[in-house]
């Protein structure tokens, strides 16, 4: 079975400019979730998807950060305009619809950004 | 704020002992409760997990002992393999309300010693 797909795996990027970042869940899952990893300190939750309809984005800094699921498939994350606290992993994660009772959250190998 | 504390930032064990690695937390909401193990360069891997009605789940050589009442929850490795080496990650949810989210820990890197 394969798992969760990123890209890209890894951006460099100067401070105001645009990113996007994708991710493909595991095929049958409805749950998406996306978060945030700054060097020395656990995952963050940005964003949790059911199918396409956003379940919890209350961390998620609105002013610049923005994320899609058209289709409840594949998902895009986006920052605009970046800055420097961006440079972080972002993973995506995906698991089973939630209250299924097999809500294990399995990762994608993360997109490491750094904004300069 | 932190609501998931793994207070050790580092463990260093000698192939074939035990690794005991602490995690906190301070959400009396939280009821269930996991560990996830992550490689340089790739995602966290789901390790083991435990419900807040149980006080102890094991997996081979894996064991994870919950305490409610002192909001701390550990994982015993038994015994230790080089191919343990990475970073673990102590996470929690709170399922009974609905929320899936995972709030993590800061993570421990455990290193093996041949």
């Amino acid at each position: 079975e394969a798992g969760v797909a990123q890209s890209p795996r890894y951006k460099i990027i100067e401070k105001r400019q645009s990113v996007a970042f994708w991710c493909n869940p595991i095929s049958g899952h409805a749950t998406l979730y996306w978060y945030q990893q700054i060097l020395g300190q656990g995952p963050k939750l940005l964003i949790q998807f059911q199918n396409n309809g956003v379940v919890d984005d209350s961390q998620l800094p609105k002013d610049r950060f923005s994320a899609e699921r058209l289709k409840g498939v594949d998902s895009t994350l986006k920052i605009q305009p970046a800055k420097l606290e961006d440079s972080a992993v972002y993973l995506c994660a995906s698991s089973l619809v939630i209250g299924s009772g097999q809500e294990t959250q399995y990762f994608g190998p993360g997109t490491r950004l750094l904004v300069l | 704020d932190q609501q998931v504390k793994q207070n050790s930032p580092s463990l260093s064990v000698q192939e074939g002992r035990i690794s005991i690695l602490n995690c906190d937390y301070t959400n009396s909401m939280f009821d269930y409760f996991l560990w996830y193990k992550k490689y340089p360069a790739e995602g966290p891997t789901f390790l083991i997990s435990i419900s807040s009605i149980k006080d102890k789940n094991e997996d081979g050589r894996f064991t994870v002992f919950l305490n409610k009442s002192a909001k701390h929850l550990s994982l015993h490795i038994v015994p230790s393999q080089p191919g343990d080496s990475a970073v673990y990650f102590c996470a929690a949810s709170a399922r009974l309300r609905n929320d899936y989210k995972l709030s993590f820990g800061a993570g421990t890197t455990v290193t093996v010693r041949a």
